[in-house]
């Protein structure tokens, strides 16, 4: 399995509280992506990473923000939770692009319930 | 504006039979085909892939079929087993800069005993 974590794996919070997600990979891949699943909708991509410093916003970026300061971590922040972010949140690495192998891993998720 | 579509949310197929779960796309542009698999309280893991210069990739139990004239592709997976029953999620890719994937929604395969 590739080496992705995700802390925490569940929270709960008010609506209006700041939150922030953490995901960390020991496979030095270059590209990392946070995913929302929910139902209906799929897995829809809110911000991707595609190295230290550089991000891009993906279909759904509205009310979140990240940050990316060394290649291990990527941050989700939820800068004032609302119950239309209750959801579960996946990271994903990927070290494909340009490298000819365009597999995803996903971390084991975290369940966020804004209250 | 859904890129990526799988239009069935579920299928059930008997044992050893085959499952067929398919996907649909709209952007031509779109040079690379995932299919992941999700149990319940985990990740999705990635199950396999194809470019667009193939028409068929086979792994095992599982064969990807791709037919770019028509932007569909489909999984087969033969012989179905119970321990297949999950959540497959499509997704393609631009292989040429943009680093995104787009997902369809998924369909939920159940396979029964």
């Amino acid at each position: 399995d590739a080496g992705i974590t995700q802390s925490p794996r569940h929270k709960v919070t008010e609506t209006g509280t700041p939150v922030t997600l953490r995901c960390h990979q020991t496979e030095n891949h270059r590209y990392m992506y946070w995913y929302r699943q929910d139902p209906g909708h799929g897995l829809r991509l809110i911000h991707y990473s595609y190295g230290v410093k550089d991000t891009d916003k993906g279909e759904v970026s509205d009310g979140y923000s990240v940050s990316r300061s060394k290649t291990e971590d990527f941050l989700l922040t939820l800068e004032s939770a609302t119950s239309s972010q209750t959801s579960v949140y996946f990271c994903a690495i990927s070290d494909g692009f340009g490298q000819g192998s365009y597999e995803q891993y996903f971390g084991p998720g975290t369940r966020l319930t804004v209250t | 504006d859904q890129q990526v579509k799988q239009n069935s949310p579920s299928l059930s197929v008997q044992e050893g039979r085959i499952s067929i779960l398919n996907c649909d796309y709209t952007n031509s542009m779109f040079d690379y085909f995932l299919w992941y698999k999700k149990y319940p309280a985990e990740g999705p893991t990635f199950l396999i892939s194809i470019s667009s210069i193939k028409d068929k990739n086979e792994d095992g139990r599982f064969t990807v079929f791709l037919n770019k004239s028509a932007k569909h592709l489909s999984l087969h997976i033969v012989p179905s087993q119970p321990g297949d029953s999950a959540v497959y999620f499509c997704a393609a890719t631009l292989t040429s800069g943009t680093y995104k994937y787009i997902f369809g929604t998924g369909t939920r395969l159940k396979v029964l005993a």
